[in-house]
C-alpha cells in the first residue's frame, strides 16, 4: 500500500482537461512544500514533470500545472494530447523520506 | 549531457547479495545527491535511498535499511548500491537518479537495471 492515495485511472478527450489528485497526510503533503508529479511512458524511465507543488522543469508545456490545499495535492493537464497517455506518480518529501502514490494511468480518449 | 547508466542487475537466490553501479556523466558529479529508486514488475516507484554530494550523509527507505548501503565515488562520477540479505520482494527494477537540490527530487534518471530474486 502506497503512502499516497492516488486514483488508479483517469481519462479524457483530446484538447480536455483532466485533473488528478494525491492525498497524503500532515506528515507528508500537508506539512511540505516538495510535492512533485512524474510521468512514465511504458517501458521508459519516469519523468520530472512538476516540482515543488506548481513549477514545471524547463522542456515541460505549460499544459500541465500543479497545486496543493491542505494534504491533498493535484495535477492537471488541460488540452489533452495523445502523447499524455501514460502513468502519473506524485511524491512528497516526508522528513528524511520519500514517498509515492500508487499511481494514475491516464488514458487519452 | 546528463547521462545515468545503471549496471549490476541479475537473477539472485534470496538472501545472497549483490552490488548495483551507476555511471555518471554529462555534470559536475561531486555537486548533487543521487538517489536510487527501485519498481517492482508491474508496481509504483519506491524511493529507496539517498546520499549526499560528498557522500557524508545517507538516508534509506524503511523496508531496505539494515540490508542495502549506498555509496558514491566523486572520482570515478560512480553511484553504488549494495543490496545484501535479497528478498523475493526486493525484485525490481533499480533506477538511480541526479537530486537537483530541492525537496529530494530527481530531475535525471537511468534506464534502470533489473534485480530478479528467485531461487
Amino acid at each position: 500500500q502506497s503512502a499516497l492515495t492516488q486514483p488508479p485511472s483517469a481519462s479524457g478527450s483530446p484538447g480536455q482537461s483532466v485533473t488528478i489528485s494525491c492525498t497524503g497526510t500532515s506528515s507528508d503533503v500537508g506539512n511540505y512544500t516538495y510535492v512533485s508529479w512524474y510521468q512514465q511512458h511504458p517501458g521508459r524511465a519516469p519523468k520530472l514533470m512538476i516540482y515543488e507543488v506548481s513549477k514545471r522543469p524547463s522542456g515541460v508545456p505549460d499544459r500541465f500545472s500543479g497545486s496543493k490545499s491542505g494534504n491533498t495535492a493535484s495535477l492537471t493537464v488541460s488540452g489533452l494530447q495523445a502523447e499524455d497517455e501514460a502513468d502519473y506518480y506524485c511524491s512528497s518529501y516526508a522528513g528524511y523520506n520519500k514517498v509515492f502514490g500508487g499511481g494514475t494511468k491516464l488514458t487519452v480518449l | 549531457q546528463v547521462q545515468l547508466v545503471e549496471f549490476g542487475g541479475g537473477v539472485v537466490q534470496p538472501g545472497r547479495s549483490l552490488r548495483l553501479s551507476c555511471a555518471a556523466s554529462g555534470f559536475t558529479f561531486n555537486n548533487f545527491g543521487m538517489h536510487w529508486v527501485r519498481q517492482a514488475p508491474g508496481k509504483g516507484l519506491e524511493w529507496v535511498a539517498v546520499i549526499s554530494d560528498n557522500g557524508s550523509n545517507k538516508h534509506y527507505g524503511d523496508s531496505v535499511k539494515g540490508r542495502f548501503t549506498i555509496s558514491r565515488d566523486n572520482i570515478d562520477n560512480r553511484l553504488y548500491l549494495q543490496v545484501n540479505s535479497l528478498r523475493d520482494e526486493d525484485t525490481a527494477v533499480y533506477y538511480c537518479a541526479r537530486d537537483p537540490g530541492w525537496g529530494w527530487d530527481f530531475d535525471y534518471w537511468g534506464q534502470g537495471t533489473l534485480v530478479t530474486v528467485s531461487s
